[in-house]
């Protein structure tokens, strides 16, 4: 079946800090990719996707690349900012017949000043 | 953009009571997904369901139930509510046209369900 493992948090930085959070993934056929936020209290927010192999997708200085041949979504971005202090959810959607999306765990990114 | 609404942000029931969770989107989307998360779990997907009167089990749908009898709305019933279902719920919604799995889920703001 499907499956995400993505990086254990917590992770804290410093602002202007780079960031690196790990994601790979198992599944069968040419999934669609994903990198959702969630800030505290609120729900999930789709912060960028990948539909294809070397897409690059970004958003809000944040980017990751879909590689197939490592099996890996990473996202990363190079200043954060204490406003992103969130939890990074990594997820794929292989298709199938309900199109759900298999979550990882998530990593929870605290960024202090 | 899309809105996904959930009716209550905070919701406290006691144990063996009905509750309803509902949920609106206003995005004409055909698919619709309850999950519950939990931590150290993740998210974890209840039900879901394809369109109007569509449902379909999901990971762990026990102790649940579904409506959806409009395009817009689709309720999440606990049947007799236990302890174990303290957590928070989210709901999503995503069009089935396009370009399929490329599609993302879009979410409300959860609600936090209490039992005690």
């Amino acid at each position: 079946g499907n499956s995400v493992t993505q990086m254990e948090g917590p992770v804290t930085l410093s602002e202007e800090a780079f960031l690196t959070i790990n994601c790979t993934y198992t599944a069968t056929g040419y999934p669609s990719l994903f990198w959702y936020v969630q800030y505290p209290g609120e729900g999930l927010q789709l912060l960028l996707k990948a539909t294809k192999a070397d897409d690059k997708g970004s958003n809000k200085g944040f980017e990751a690349t879909y590689r197939k041949e490592t099996t890996s979504f990473h996202l990363e971005k190079g200043s954060v900012q204490v406003s992103d202090s969130a939890v990074y959810f990594c997820a794929l959607n292989s298709g199938g017949s309900n199109y759900k999306l298999t979550f990882g765990k998530g990593t929870l990114l605290t960024v202090n000043p | 953009d899309v809105k996904v609404t959930q009716s209550s942000r905070y919701l406290v029931k006691r144990t063996g009571e009905k509750v309803f969770l509902e949920c609106v989107q206003d995005m004409d989307h055909e698919n619709m997904f309850w999950y519950r998360q939990d931590p150290g779990l993740g998210l974890r997907l209840i039900y879901f369901s394809y369109d109007v009167k569509m449902k379909e089990k999901g990971d762990i749908p026990e102790g649940y139930s579904v409506s959806r009898e409009k395009k817009e709305r689709f309720s999440l019933i606990l049947e007799s509510a236990s302890t174990n279902q303290t957590s928070m719920y989210l709901c999503a919604s995503r069009t089935a046209g396009g370009q399929g799995i490329s599609q993302p889920q879009h979410f409300g703001d959860g609600t936090r369900l209490s039992i005690l």
